[in-house]
């Protein structure tokens, strides 16, 4: 049982690339999320999944795009990188009847 | 929507001093409340919750009471470690509107406590 595992651990990217950070989940949980975590700001919601096929918008949502095939992905893809998304982006998850929430253990992404 | 004033740090400490770190929200309904920890270089880990008024969850020595009448969650620990150095994020848990389920968090209070 791994848990919420993220891929990669670190990138850097040019502005205007594009790429997906990736999330994987062996729980079987409904629940996904995207979060990014800035200084002196705590974590922000980018994107949520209550389920495969269901995905909705969070805090911070322009940007990023999100699908959710299969209840153990939930990709985040950046369109078009700009150094405002230089951040560290957790992934996490909680099956649908827990309170807790499972995080992966981050990316850190650098834009220049 | 929600949201969630934490006690700024850095905090530092020596080891077996008693740590406080204030957490009030703001939140429709009846939130759930949350403390979560991060270590360095890792994912975030929940520490402890309270799911009504007047609960007090409690894990690992750390306390936090749910006090609906101040909408407050402080995290207090009697004697701190050197291995709680971590920076520490209160959570609410909406019950309500576009809150439900929506986890809003602090921006976080970094604890350092030295031998």
């Amino acid at each position: 049982n791994a848990g919420v595992t993220q891929t990669p651990k670190f990138q850097v990217l040019k502005t205007g690339q594009s790429m997906t950070l990736q999330c994987a989940q062996d729980m079987n949980h409904e629940y996904m999320s995207w979060y990014r975590q800035d200084p002196g700001m705590g974590l922000r919601l980018i994107h949520y999944s209550v389920g495969a096929g269901i995905t909705d918008q969070g805090e911070v949502p322009n940007g990023y795009n999100v699908s959710r095939s299969t209840t153990e992905d939930f990709p985040l893809r950046l369109l078009s990188a700009a150094p405002s998304q230089t951040s560290v982006y957790f992934c996490a998850s909680r099956s649908g009847d827990s309170y807790e929430q499972y995080f992966g253990p981050g990316t850190r992404l650098t834009v220049t | 929507g929600d949201s969630v004033t934490q006690m700024e740090g850095p905090v530092t400490l020596s080891e077996e001093a008693f740590l406080t770190i204030n957490c009030t929200y703001t939140a429709t309904g009846y939130p759930s409340l949350f403390w979560y920890v991060q270590y360095p270089g890792e994912g975030l880990q929940l520490l402890l919750k309270a799911t009504k008024a007047d609960d007090k969850g409690s894990n690992k020595g750390f306390e936090a009471t749910y006090r609906k009448e101040t909408t407050s969650f402080h995290l207090e620990k009697g004697s701190v470690q050197v291995s709680d150095s971590a920076v520490y994020f209160c959570a609410p848990r909406g019950s309500g509107g576009t809150s439900y389920g929506k986890l809003t968090f602090g921006q976080g209070t970094i604890l350092t406590v030295h031998p």
